[in-house]
């Protein structure tokens, strides 16, 4: 099956970790994304890479971090220096040129 | 900075009517306005798109009508089903900005059976 696979489902984190979310598509997308999902909101991108080696910060970059190591992945670190982290996450991917988006099924993040 | 303004927030209709979400952008330079569907704990999957050189497009139930001059853009659910029960997304993009999607705030749609 082709798709984009966001593990885990679920995470809880203690205040004050780090935290990876991880992201795998089998697209042979050359562009990812990722979105942060809040109750009642839009989807914001918090960073985005168009080539592997490559990414840039989105809309609200600050307290998160990235690498782009394989066209395959796209890891998310949540840091500590994230405020506000509780949250649902979303990965995305594209082709190369093209305008449509496929999301993974999500991960949801607690902070306790 | 919100880009692309999404009204209503929520919306209830009863089985067989008509789902009406508007969009507003700002940005000019954007080029392809698409609508994603969003079920609960799932992520958003594409429903519908339009590009600015054409004022209508229907897919099934779906209607996307576009006014450019106005910069507005709506997505219309005919015969509305039970199924229809979902969050949706406008977006735009634009491929010079190497496509990023802008996306508004969303809207909770309830049919009623």
């Amino acid at each position: 099956d082709g798709g984009i696979t966001q593990s885990p489902k679920y995470l809880f984190r203690k205040e004050g970790q780090n935290v990876t979310l991880s992201c795998e598509q089998n697209l042979n997308h050359d562009a990812m994304y990722w979105y942060r999902q809040d109750p009642g909101q839009g989807l914001r991108l918090i960073y985005y890479s168009q080539i592997v080696n490559d990414f840039q910060k989105g809309d609200i970059a600050e307290g998160y971090s990235v690498s782009r190591e394989k066209k395959e992945s796209f890891p998310l670190t949540v840091t500590s220096a994230q405020k506000n982290p509780t949250a649902f996450y979303l990965c995305a991917s594209s082709g190369r040129g093209s305008t449509e988006a496929f999301f993974g099924q999500g991960t949801r993040l607690t902070v306790v | 900075q919100q880009q692309v303004k999404q009204s209503p927030q929520s919306l209830i209709v009863q089985k067989g009517g008509i789902s009406i979400i508007n969009c507003a952008y700002e940005n000019t330079a954007f080029d392809y306005f698409p609508w994603y569907q969003q079920f609960p704990g799932k992520g958003p999957a594409l429903l519908i798109a339009i590009r600015p050189d054409v004022s209508e497009k229907k897919e099934g139930r779906f209607t996307i009508s576009f006014n450019k001059s106005a910069k507005q853009f709506s997505l219309h659910i005919m015969d509305s089903q039970p199924g229809d029960s979902a969050t949706y997304f406008c977006a735009a993009s634009n491929k010079a900005a190497g496509n990023k999607l802008t996306f508004g705030g969303g809207t909770r749609v309830l049919v009623k059976p």
